[in-house]
């Protein structure tokens, strides 16, 4: 039974550059979730996919940021033209959708630094 | 508005001490979700427990208990017998609406000392 898996690990990048994270959900679990975890704090909701179709989407999600999930599988995150402020730890996490909210499970997060 | 308040930011105790974890909450939803989660150094959030607002029984796992109170908006969690592996940042979050987003709290480093 493997968990959410996500890659890379780890990014380095200077500011201005584009990079871009993947995530890989447990299979079966149609809501995907990105969260956004800063030093010391607790994650911030970003964006939410059931299936394919992305249905809510974070006002920290600026325009620089995007996320699909082609076939309703794996999903990406984009971030344009990095910021130093966008270094953080990126979590995925996905769950079932059956009535009520599910519990959630994480990944163990891509952590981006942003030079 | 919906928040979860962790006030405890660290804390500290020797091996075998109980220690509770306070967590409040403010939502007007009826209909909500509670949970426990803990970030050990590696960084993986894993999930301890779930508790929707109906159910308001303790709950007891092992070591690990749960004391939900919708009177004082309350979620707090309690380690009985603690011990270092207990050691990592515990975070509690509500769940709410249709999407089943997170909100979470700033968290509570726990640091069991031998």
């Amino acid at each position: 039974d493997t968990g959410v898996s996500q890659d890379p690990r780890h990014k380095i990048t200077k500011r201005g550059q584009n990079v871009t994270f993947r995530c890989d959900p447990i299979s079966e679990h149609n809501r995907l979730y990105w969260y956004r975890q800063t030093l010391g704090q607790g994650p911030e909701f970003l964006t939410y996919f059931q299936n394919e179709a992305q249905l809510e989407k974070s006002r920290l999600l600026s325009d620089r940021f995007s996320a699909e999930r082609p076939k309703g599988s794996f999903s990406t995150l984009e971030i344009q033209r990095t910021e130093q402020g966008d270094s953080a730890m990126y979590l995925c996490a996905s769950s079932p959708a059956r009535t009520g909210i599910e519990t959630q499970y994480f990944g163990p997060g891509t952590r981006l630094l942003v030079l | 508005a919906q928040k979860v308040t962790q006030a405890q930011t660290e804390i500290s105790v020797v091996e075998k001490e109980d220690v509770t974890l306070d967590c409040v909450y403010e939502t007007r939803d009826t209909t909500y979700y509670l949970f426990w989660y803990k970030q050990p150094p590696s960084g993986e959030l894993v999930f301890l427990i779930r508790r929707n607002s109906f159910d308001e029984q303790n709950e007891i796992s092992g070591r690990y208990s749960w004391n939900f109170q919708k009177s004082t908006s309350s979620f707090n969690f309690t380690i009985t017998a603690s011990q270092v592996v207990d050691s990592a940042v515990y975070f509690c979050a509500l769940g709410r609406g249709n999407t089943g987003k997170l909100i979470f709290g700033q968290g509570t480093t726990l640091q069991v000392k031998p």
